[in-house]
């Protein structure tokens, strides 16, 4: 079964609004998350790392006013797309890395996504 | 250039070939690398870590070329389970993932 749940899995808004989705890490606590987004046949982009109990590191190019990130508790990690335009239509996934994991480094795992669609 | 490069394909090619991916990658100081996968509108999923020694999982095998700075996927006996998109991942250090555009396979009848 998926270790990190992430909801909702498709949302549909209206330009100007704000849209909240939700990454949970299941099996484990999550110390660090990771926001990624894909457009379409492209590759997954890291927006922001989710660092429990304080300020998300963005990467270069990511408007931290318009995409909001809380990470309030070990297993909860938050993204909000605030003002949506319709270029923010994209698949954003999370991830989390569990320290027991198989990697080396711990595995990383996905939850299942988030289609957004601006209208 | 992009950081991590693959061919995006698609390979399409009948149950039972064998077939590699390349990918290669810019950063010298790379330290990780892996190979996940990624079935349409779903999320990606570890298939296997890649070694320096070269490893092997059942009928998939990965190996690492540190001089060359790429690393491949062999894929033996294809199944029609096997169609996906399949991307090289590379680890900097122990947070950031940085993905290729992924490779696209269509396993055929």
């Amino acid at each position: 079964g998926a270790v990190v749940s992430q909801h909702p899995s498709r949302v549909i808004c209206k330009s100007g609004t704000s849209v909240k989705i939700e990454c949970r890490s299941l099996d484990f606590q999550a110390t660090t998350m990771f926001w990624y987004r894909q457009f379409p046949k492209q590759s997954l982009m890291l927006m922001a790392t989710s660092n429990e109990g304080s300020k998300a590191t963005y990467e270069q190019g990511v408007e931290k006013d318009k995409f909001l990130i809380n990470h309030a508790s070990l297993t909860l990690s938050t993204l909000t797309v605030t003002s949506a335009h319709p270029e923010d239509s994209s698949f954003y996934i999370c991830s989390a890395r569990d320290p027991a994991g198989r990697e080396p480094t711990g595995e990383l795992f996905f939850g299942e996504g988030s289609r957004l669609t601006v209208l | 250039r992009k950081e991590v490069e693959q061919d995006p394909g698609p390979f399409n090619v009948p149950e039972g070939a064998t077939v590699a991916f390349n990918c290669t990658y810019s950063n010298s100081a790379s330290q990780s690398f892996f190979w996940y996968r990624q079935d349409c509108r779903k999320e990606p999923k570890l298939l296997m870590s890649v070694y320096s020694s070269g490893n092997e999982d059942g009928r998939f095998t990965a190996q690492l070329n540190r001089a060359s700075q790429y690393i491949s996927l062999l894929i033996r006996d294809s199944k029609l389970s096997d169609s996906a998109t399949y991307l090289c991942v590379v680890n900097y250090n122990t947070d950031k993932l940085i993905f290729g555009t992924g490779t696209r396979l269509q396993v055929f009848p």
